[in-house]
Parts: structure tokens; sequence; C-alpha cells
């Protein structure tokens, strides 16, 4: 199975910072379907990205997702208070797929 | 209005069984892959379970597979998940998605717990 290690763990941060999301996997991600979600408590997940970088339906700009291979990043320039939650990336090119561990971007 | 709405939640007893129901409306039902994905407290999301959009074909987590079934009615356009022989560590919000790759449309999800 691929493993998906994302990093930091949490991230304390100020609204108006920036926020860089690493996940690194264990072998290369396939075609880069590599796809990131945001989840707050008691809500669903949503998607921000699928194929690595593109844009889900709604997502503001200040979203950005890039990388292949086996390093990918979430990149959220200009926090807004809504934007404090967790986000997980998750693999879907190789059975099974597979979901990082997840990093909380908290309030500084 | 698109939506997924998940039930059969509860408390069970360890080895005990479990129906989950996903109800879906406002989209084609037959034309979409499904999917079970959990969310547990130490592991974050888990990948359960897919079924293809005419149930031909279904896959499973090592994790689940031969005690989790994976169904769908698409005359009624619900997507089940019977879970049978359940641990401990099956105990998990669990949520239902469109599609079988990534997923834009989620369910509120529907809390599972396992214990005696």
């Amino acid at each position: 199975d691929i493993v998906l290690t994302q990093s930091p763990g949490t991230l304390s941060l100020s609204p108006g910072e920036s926020a860089t999301l690493s996940c690194r996997a264990s072998q290369g991600v396939s075609s880069k379907y590599l796809g990131w979600y945001q989840q707050k408590p008691g809500q669903a997940p949503r998607l921000l990205f699928y194929d690595a970088s593109s844009r889900a339906t709604g997502i503001p700009d200040r979203f950005s997702g890039s990388g292949s291979g086996t390093d990918f990043t979430l990149t959220i320039s200009r926090l807004e208070p809504e934007d404090f939650a967790v986000y997980y990336c998750h693999q879907y090119g190789t059975s099974p797929q597979t979901f990082g561990g997840g990093t909380k971007v908290e309030i500084k | 209005e698109v939506q997924l709405v998940e039930s059969g939640g509860g408390l069970v007893q360890p080895g005990g069984s479990l129906r989950l129901s996903c109800a879906a409306s406002g989209f084609t039902f037959s034309s979409y892959a499904m999917t079970w994905v959990r969310l547990t407290p130490g592991k974050g999301l888990e990948w359960v379970s897919s079924i293809g959009n005419s149930a031909a074909s279904t896959y499973y987590a090592d994790s689940v597979r031969g005690r989790f079934t994976i169904s769908r009615n698409n005359f009624r356009s619900m997507l089940y998940l019977q879970m049978s022989s359940l641990r401990a560590e099956d105990t998990a919000v669990y949520y239902c998605a469109r599609g079988s790759y990534y997923y834009e449309l989620w369910g509120q999800g529907t809390q599972v717990t396992v214990s005696s």
C-alpha cells in the first residue's frame, strides 16, 4: 500500500499568513492521482483539489495544489478564519487508495 | 438538491452486525460509482469500499474484506454497507461519497460505535 505522510502534524498560524502543507508518498503516485480535502469538526470532508492541481468547484484561488511523483504540496495564501481545519491528502492512482494522516491548521 | 444522506449507525457489541444506508437525490444515481469512507479518531480518513455504477464490480479494504458487503439499488437510489463481525477498531463515522476516485459529494456521516 502507498503510505502518505503529511507534515507538519499541526500548523499554528494567524489569519492573513500563508500555509504550506506537505504530503509525501512512499512510492510514486500514478498519473498525479492525488487529491486534497479540508475537514472541519462535525462536517464531511470537502474536496479542494484532484489530480494534484485541479481545483474543485467553488474553491477560492488562495488555495493551490502542486507536485508529482512522491512530493505534493497544498498552499493556502492569506489564511481566512474559515480555513482553520484539518487537511488530508489522498491518492487514488494505486489500489488500495489511501489517505494521509492529516495536517491540522490551527489559529495561533 | 444534490445530496447524500446516511442512516443506520449506532452502538453495537463486538461481533455484532449493522447495515448502513445512504440515500441519494438530485442526480442520476445509476451513472456513478459509489464509495464508503470512514473517519476514525486515531487514524483519520480510511477508504472502506467502492461499488461500480451497475454493481458489477465491488472493492474492499483489506481491513474489512470478508466482513463488510457493499451493495446498491439503482431503482431506489440507495447505497448500502452491511457490516458483520464488527470489532472495536471499526468504530468510526461512516460517510458515503459519490465516485470511486476523488469525491466531490459526501453525506453528513453516521456514527458507528462498537463496544460492549
